[in-house]
Parts: structure tokens; C-alpha cells; sequence
């Protein structure tokens, strides 16, 4: 199956700096989706990103499927944005994502007032 | 919209016992997901379904049993539970057929299940 290998495995920083978290893919996809897990556990989807950029306010992703990353940027951190970052693609290689998706560990995000 | 809800948020099993986890949706999606989460892991899955009456096994299935009766409800069962089993316990959704969009497998997880097994 395919493997996620997300970077870095932890990151601390201040209130108001900018951070890149980096999801590396073993092989092709057509689909590769974020998510933030806050610290109650709740997961929440952020973007829905096969190739290409979006942007939602503060948080961006940008996809190379070509070169199998990702790269999810987070610009004017708050404590709000703390918690573990996940991207996960599909699980079987020819699904679309009907199968289901296989994540990787995550990135652990502590933002300090 | 309630969205995916699940039932119950916490429990706590003796070895052997059995017990059901309720996953419902209110969004119409085709598809349906059980995952499970360990501690500084991601999520891995356990059985999924893409419609009313099927279900297929994922990465993890052992031990476990779904059923899927109604489009809107997914059920995952412990028939014998063992300690390997205490986990955090999600379920998700995706694809509305009828509002098939680009981002239509975008997948929207419930509020998950803390279950212990002793």
C-alpha cells in the first residue's frame, strides 16, 4: 500500500509566526486530504487537495502529485491552531477514495501565546 | 445538520465482553468508514462501506464486524473484546451522489469513541 511520511513529527512555536508541514506519498494519487485534530480530539477536514493550491484564510496547501508532496502552510499562527496535522490519501492505489484513506503520523503542532 | 454522530463518546469493557458502536449521518453519503486511532498514530481502517446493505474489510478488520441496514447508520461490532482493542474509535463519511462536486470525497469524521478494554 501506499506510505505517508509526514515532517516534522513536532513543531513548537510562538503566537504569530508562519510554519510549512511537509506530507511525502510513496506513489501516485488522485486524492489527498488535511485535517486538523484539535486537542479535544475533534478531526476536522481542511482541504481536499489532489494537485494544485487552495487557500482558506490563514492556512494554504499546495500539492505536486507529480513529485508525490504536499505542503501545508500556516501563516499568523494563534493558539487556536494547535493540535496534530494529518494528510491522508487513498488507501488502495486505484481508489479514488471510495476504499478509505491511509494517514500518515501527523505533525504536532504547539502554538505559545 | 447533526452531521456524523457517535454512540457512545466513552466505555469501558472487560475482556471477552461484546458491545456495538453506533456511527449516524445526516448528509446523505453513499459511503461510510470506521477507523481506529493509538496513541501517536494515525488513523487506520478498520471496515468501510459504499452503500446501503455492503461492507468490505480495510487495513485492521480483525476482530471486528460492521453492519450497514440503512444508508444513514453504521454499525461496528466487538464480539470478544481483547486489551489490543482499547482504542479511539472514529467514524466518517463521504459522497453525496446527488451533490456529486469536486471535492466529493472529502471525508467528514464524527466526534470518536474512547473505549477501554480491561
Amino acid at each position: 500500500g501506499i506510505q505517508v511520511e509526514q515532517s516534522p513529527p513536532d513543531l513548537i512555536l510562538q503566537e504569530g509566526a508562519n510554519s510549512t508541514l511537509r506530507c511525502n506519498f510513496s506513489d501516485s494519487v488522485n486524492n489527498l486530504q488535511w485535517f486538523h485534530q484539535n486537542p479535544w480530539g475533534q478531526l476536522i477536514n481542511l482541504f481536499y487537495i489532489p494537485s494544485g493550491t487552495k487557500q482558506n484564510g490563514r492556512l494554504s496547501a499546495t500539492t505536486v502529485a507529480t513529485e508525490r508532496y504536499s505542503l501545508l502552510y500556516i501563516s499568523s499562527s494563534q493558539t487556536t491552531d494547535s493540535g496534530v496535522y494529518f494528510c491522508a490519501v487513498p488507501l488502495l492505489y486505484s481508489g479514488g477514495g471510495a476504499d478509505g484513506l491511509t494517514f500518515g503520523k501527523g505533525t504536532h503542532l504547539i502554538i505559545q501565546p | 445538520n447533526a452531521g456524523v454522530t457517535q454512540t457512545p463518546k466513552f466505555r469501558v469493557l472487560k475482556t471477552g465482553q461484546s458491545m456495538t458502536l453506533l456511527c449516524a449521518q445526516d448528509m446523505n453519503h453513499e459511503y461510510m468508514y470506521w477507523y481506529r486511532q493509538d496513541p501517536g498514530m494515525g488513523l487506520r481502517l478498520i471496515h468501510y462501506s459504499v452503500g446501503e446493505g455492503t461492507t468490505a474489510k480495510g487495513e485492521v478488520p480483525d476482530g471486528y464486524n460492521v453492519s450497514r441496514l440503512k444508508k444513514q447508520n453504521f454499525l461496528l461490532g466487538l464480539e470478544s473484546a481483547a486489551p489490543s482493542q482499547t482504542s479511539v474509535y472514529f467514524c466518517a463519511s463521504s459522497y453525496d451522489e446527488e451533490w456529486h462536486t469536486i471535492n466529493t470525497d472529502t471525508q467528514y469524521f464524527g466526534p470518536g469513541t474512547r473505549l477501554t478494554v480491561l
